[in-house]
């Protein structure tokens, strides 16, 4: 079984704070790196696919990074909003697999 | 633009009975995915498949079978209810590994 931790559990933090978040993945054999946003009451959705070591991604405020080498991939919220309280999970793809192995995620709450 | 379908949405079974769980995806995947979610956990993949015909196992496939008879449709049975199988699951699609998945809007399962 891979091992695909993020860290964090858990974050809280005021409106307009920046934060980030950490996904690490085993570093051999890399194929793919997915990042998903997941609403309460919802079913996740993408936000980024990393594929290349030193790929940088960015979705407005919402960017990540990838670090295959060394096993990790962050994602940055720049300015949160109450409205980017979400769980967010990355998803890691071995070569040679069919499948993805997500991690459990970081659950992010913006307050007001 | 339906995407993935999921049915039912809710159900509660007794300990021992059985039933299926259907998917659909209308975007001509090739790879589906049943996953279970369970609190504090992220997702657990159950079984997998990567064309018409072919299942494999996942991380936890016990108590589970699937099918894949037709390319748009991804069955999940429970032969025999327990209640350790109470969870959401989800349902997923995607059409490469490189390519992100995409999900339904889950299926809760209680069983008493």
């Amino acid at each position: 079984i891979l091992n695909v931790e993020q860290s964090p559990q858990s974050l809280h933090v005021q409106e307009g704070d920046s934060t980030n978040f950490t996904c690490s993945f085993p570093s051999s054999n890399f194929y793919a790196l997915h990042w998903y946003r997941w609403e309460t009451a919802k079913s996740p959705e993408a936000l980024f696919v990393m594929t290349l070591n030193g790929d940088e991604k960015k979705k407005g405020r919402i960017s990540a990074t990838l670090n295959t080498k060394e096993g990790y991939s962050y994602l940055y919220i720049k300015g949160s909003q109450p409205e980017d309280s979400a769980t967010y999970l990355c998803a890691f793809i071995l070569t040679n697999a069919g499948k993805s192995t997500f991690g459990d995620g970081t659950t992010l709450t913006v307050k007001p | 633009n339906a995407g993935v379908t999921q049915t039912p949405k809710f159900r509660v079974l007794k300990t021992g009975q059985s039933m299926t769980l259907l998917c659909a995806q209308d975007m001509n995947h090739e790879y589906m995915y049943w996953y279970r979610q369970d609190p504090g956990m992220g997702l657990r993949l159950i079984h997998y498949s990567v064309g018409e015909g072919t299942t494999a196992k996942g991380e936890v496939p016990d108590g589970y079978n699937v099918s894949r008879l037709k390319k748009q449709n991804f069955l999940l049975g429970l032969e025999s209810a327990a209640p350790s199988q109470t969870s959401v699951y989800f349902c997923a699609s995607n059409d490469s590994r490189n390519q992100p998945q995409h999900f339904g809007d889950g299926t809760r399962l209680s069983i008493l």
